[in-house]
């Protein structure tokens, strides 16, 4: 099982340029997350989905856009890059934690926005 | 809304103890904790879950006082591979089945040899 992977490993935006991060989990997980992490903030959830089809906002949504059309994938865009939206983006999925299941984490994307 | 960890930051020398503390304000349903590496994806050690059991995993254990809204964290014979910034994940009571988690700010720890 590869787990939880994200495609693009790195990333170099231009402001205003839009692009899209893949996440894929192989875990059958019905939860899946969005987080960015920037220095001295922890993580912060943007979006995320509770199952196929669904999709809701998280802590910091603005400037995000998000969609799940297959339960093994959670696709994350940015219309019109923000030098503040620069930061390390990681993908996470999970059964439920009311069972008492963590969140599993995918290796992140590194985005530039100049 | 964010839970607050302390210490920020801790040095340690092989073998000796740690305790990380993780405070929030709201009522909470389950506290989680991950611990990440330089450079690298969070991995997550523990859930403790309202109403359950001190957890155990390895030489590191946790425990949940909902009544207090803390949870703290403790690395007993603290090994080098304990090294990282750990991370508590609190889920509020009234998530509606979410698995929404708000991080605190991490406690970076360092052990030394």
């Amino acid at each position: 099982n590869a787990g939880v992977t994200q495609t693009p490993k790195f990333r170099v935006l231009k402001t205003g340029q839009s692009m899209t991060l893949l996440c894929a989990q192989d875990m059958n997980h019905e939860y899946m997350y969005w987080y960015r992490q920037d220095p001295g903030m922890g993580l912060r959830l943007i979006h995320y989905s509770v199952g196929e089809g669904t999709t809701a906002k998280g802590e910091v949504p603005d400037g995000y856009n998000v969609s799940r059309l297959k339960k093994q994938n959670f696709l994350l865009g940015l219309e019109s890059a923000a030098p503040s939206q620069t930061s390390v983006y990681f993908c996470a999925s999970s059964t439920y934690s009311g069972s008492g299941y963590g969140q599993y984490f995918g290796p992140g994307t590194r985005l530039t926005v100049t | 809304q964010q839970p607050v960890q302390s210490p920020q930051a801790v040095i340690l020398r092989e073998g000796e103890d740690a305790v990380i503390n993780c405070s929030s304000s709201k009522a909470l349903y389950s506290v989680h904790w991950y611990r990440q590496k330089h450079g690298e994806a969070p991995v997550f050690l523990m859930i403790l879950l309202k109403g359950g059991e001190q957890k155990g995993h390895e030489k590191i254990s946790a425990s949940f006082n909902e009544k207090k809204q803390q949870s703290s964290l403790y690395l007993t014979a603290s090994q080098l591979s304990y090294s990282g910034t750990y991370f508590c994940g609190t889920e509020k009571v009234g998530s509606s089945n979410t698995g929404k988690l708000i991080f605190g700010q991490g406690t970076t720890l360092q052990v030394k040899p």
